[in-house]
């Protein structure tokens, strides 16, 4: 068990242009977390699967933002017509439902310019 | 909603104790934790209490919790350089978290 991984770990991509993030969580945890961390700032949740089912999503930012987890293991996290404001750490974390604790991935840094 | 509030900076000689502020708004909260967050690495939960308790005790570290006053803290005892890091205090209502800022925690000779 290698952890919850995170591809790509920065990104760097123009205003306008739409970009996707994979979260790998750890195997078996039926339960992933998208998060957005800008600079002073602590994580800010965004949405949750529990197996292929999205359970919250009022909290995305915009229409702008999708996630997706397929077949109830990896996610991704979509952006479209980025912007300059869009541009923070994207995290993942995973989890077994019920469980207290969160394992979160290493972030994916988004810059746009 | 929900709010979560903690100081940006403690600076703290090594050996000494730290002790870590938060408050936070809602009182339906069933956990509040505690996580650590070392540069360029992930966040890493270091303890978590339940909100029907008032204190637990893990090694050096000790939570304290007065749901009266809405307010958590963190102590580290014995502090050392490897406890240099930001600490965000989170609570957690129908399964979704709230962080706050974090505290940088500085820890010098």
């Amino acid at each position: 068990d290698t952890g919850v991984s995170q591809n790509p770990r920065h990104k760097i991509t123009k205003r306008g242009q739409n970009v996707t993030f994979r979260c790998d969580p750890i195997s078996e945890h039926n339960r992933l977390y998208w998060y957005r961390q800008t600079l002073g700032q602590g994580p800010e949740f965004l949405t949750y699967f529990q197996n292929e089912a999205q359970l919250e999503k009022s909290r995305l930012l915009s229409d702008r933002f999708s996630a997706e987890r397929p077949k109830g293991s990896f996610s991704t996290l979509e952006i479209q017509r980025t912007e300059q404001g869009d541009s923070a750490m994207y995290l993942c974390a995973s989890t077994v439902g019920g469980r207290v604790e969160q394992f979160f991935g290493p972030g994916t840094r988004l810059t746009v310019l | 909603g929900e709010d979560v509030e903690q100081s940006l900076f403690l600076s703290v000689r090594e050996g000494d104790s730290s002790v870590i502020n938060c408050t936070y708004t809602d009182s339906s909260s069933t956990y509040l934790y505690w996580y650590k967050q070392e540069p360029g690495a992930g966040l890493q939960l270091l303890t978590y209490i339940f909100s029907n308790m008032d204190m637990k005790q893990d090694q050096r570290l000790t939570v304290l919790l007065n749901k009266k006053d809405k307010h958590l803290s963190l102590r580290i005892a014995d502090t050392q350089t490897g406890d240099s890091a930001i600490y965000f205090c989170a609570e957690t209502l129908k399964g979704i978290p709230t962080f706050g800022r974090g505290t940088s925690l500085i820890v010098h000779p």
